[in-house]
């Protein structure tokens, strides 16, 4: 256990729909990220919340959004599904001093 | 654009021989690097990372050596165990710091034995 928890492990949804992933950080850690990996893809990075902020954003679609809580977990909102938004979705968290990421075990999303 | 480049999907290595892993990157912002491994079913693990004022780090094991002016690493497991057998991702980042990481697309390494 990587003290990273995400939640839920699988999701399948239809096109069009919307759907939440959640992540917890590990404790004490007040930064979040989030990456995506599709087939044969190395992990793209979506977005970072640091405290409740949005610290640094990447290739995300205007159809995804995220938050960070007063509590610090994170959740991932993905809208107007497409096919190809079909992946795995990591959630990493860092503390103070970065020396890498803490992953959790992800989400697999299928959208048929 | 992929700025950081593992160009071998796939490494099969005799157990207790040496593994050797590669990773070419483009952004020449990049001055800090690490190696994630990943078990199916689970999340990356972080493995081992350099800063790009070294050009070698150890780790047990592990050993990852820097070539800033080719820039390219590598990732040295020695000796090779079935343990190790996983999916090893390359990383780079813009700066010890600068917390966003770009990966590469991964080499799958399968020891065998």
């Amino acid at each position: 256990d990587s003290g990273v928890t995400q939640t839920p492990k699988h999701l399948i949804t239809a096109t069009g729909q919307r759907v939440t992933l959640r992540c917890s950080p590990r404790s004490g850690d007040l930064s979040v990220y989030w990456y995506q990996q599709s087939l044969d893809q190395g992990l793209q990075f979506l977005i970072q919340y640091y405290n409740g902020e949005e610290r640094a954003k990447g290739n995300i679609l205007e159809r995804f959004s995220a938050q960070q809580f007063p509590d610090l977990h994170s959740e991932l909102n993905l809208s107007s599904l497409e096919l190809g938004d079909s992946a795995l979705y990591f959630c990493a968290s860092s503390g103070g001093d970065f020396y890498g990421y803490t992953f959790g075990s992800g989400t697999r999303l299928t959208v048929v | 654009d992929q700025q950081v480049k593992q160009n071998s999907p796939s490494l099969s290595v005799q157990e207790g021989r040496i593994s050797i892993l590669n990773c070419d990157y483009t952004n020449s912002m990049f001055d800090y690097f690490l190696w994630y491994k990943k078990y199916p079913a689970e999340g990356p693990t972080f493995l081992i990372s350099i800063s790009s004022i070294k050009d070698k780090n150890e780790d047990g094991r592990f050993t990852v050596f820097l070539n800033k002016s080719a820039k390219h690493l590598s990732l040295h497991i020695v000796p090779s165990q079935p343990g190790d057998s996983a999916v090893y991702f390359c990383a780079a980042s813009e700066g010890f710091g600068n917390e966003k990481l770009t990966f590469g697309t991964g080499t799958r390494l399968t020891i065998i034995p």
